[in-house]
């Protein structure tokens, strides 16, 4: 079964604007992990922040997670046509063992 | 370097039919997992690999499925008696030793006629 559950379902935005993302779960995590799939490719890992951490940047990607709320969020800014892909959040309990949602399908228009 | 490699690409088989899929993970690592996309929808784990420890099983849907590691290194996922729900996309992943980052391959897109 799913644990994360990401929001919007979908997101259409012009290049340059900011993208946010938000994926809920649903008991207690040790990492949360967003990964990027472009239309058919595989996943490509790009951020893990433990659960002690608040807030993790890297590059135009900026994770936040509020393990109070069992929520995180991924911000992409100023936007490229590049970043048109499916993000996925995805938790674990113990190291292993990803528990994916079914996805935000990101849209970036020239 | 080499990422995960996955064959076939893609799998056309007859219901009824068992199918083999393989997967070569990055040299050095030690973990390697197996998941499954339906269309539409996020993974589903199904098995995972660390080292010479027994595999964690939990997520085989069947005992149609199964899967084996051999000598570390390459992992072969065997689907037996195939039905059109393995209708599919089957990802393998691998991870260096005392890292949670899992290194995705492209997949096996399996269709069950």
């Amino acid at each position: 079964s799913q644990q994360g559950e990401e929001d919007p379902q979908a997101l259409s935005i012009q290049e340059g604007e900011n993208a946010t993302m938000n994926c809920s779960y649903k008991t207690s995590i040790n990492n949360l992990q967003w990964y990027r799939q472009n239309s058919g490719r595989g996943l490509v890992h790009l951020i893990l922040i433990r659960s002690n951490e608040r807030e993790k940047h890297s590059g135009r990607l900026r994770v936040t997670l509020d393990t109070s709320k069992k929520s995180s969020s991924l911000l992409i800014t100023a936007s490229r046509a590049a970043d048109t892909a499916s993000y996925f959040c995805a938790t674990d309990k113990w190291g292993y063992k990803l528990s994916f949602g079914a996805g935000t399908t990101v849209t970036v228009r020239a | 370097g080499a990422g995960v490699s996955q064959s076939p690409s893609n799998k056309v088989t007859e219901k009824g039919k068992d199918v083999e899929l393989r997967c070569d993970p990055i040299s050095g690592h030690t973990a390697l997992y197996w998941y499954r996309q339906s269309l539409g929808q996020g993974l589903e784990f199904l098995i995972y690999f660390q080292g010479n420890s027994a595999p964690d099983k939990s997520g085989l849907p069947s005992d149609r499925f199964s899967a084996e590691r051999t000598g570390g290194s390459v992992s072969t996922l065997t689907i037996q008696r195939t039905q059109q729900e393995d209708s599919a996309v089957y990802l393998c992943a691998s991870s260096p030793p005392g890292r949670d980052e899992q290194y995705f391959g492209p997949g096996t897109r399996l269709t069950v006629t």
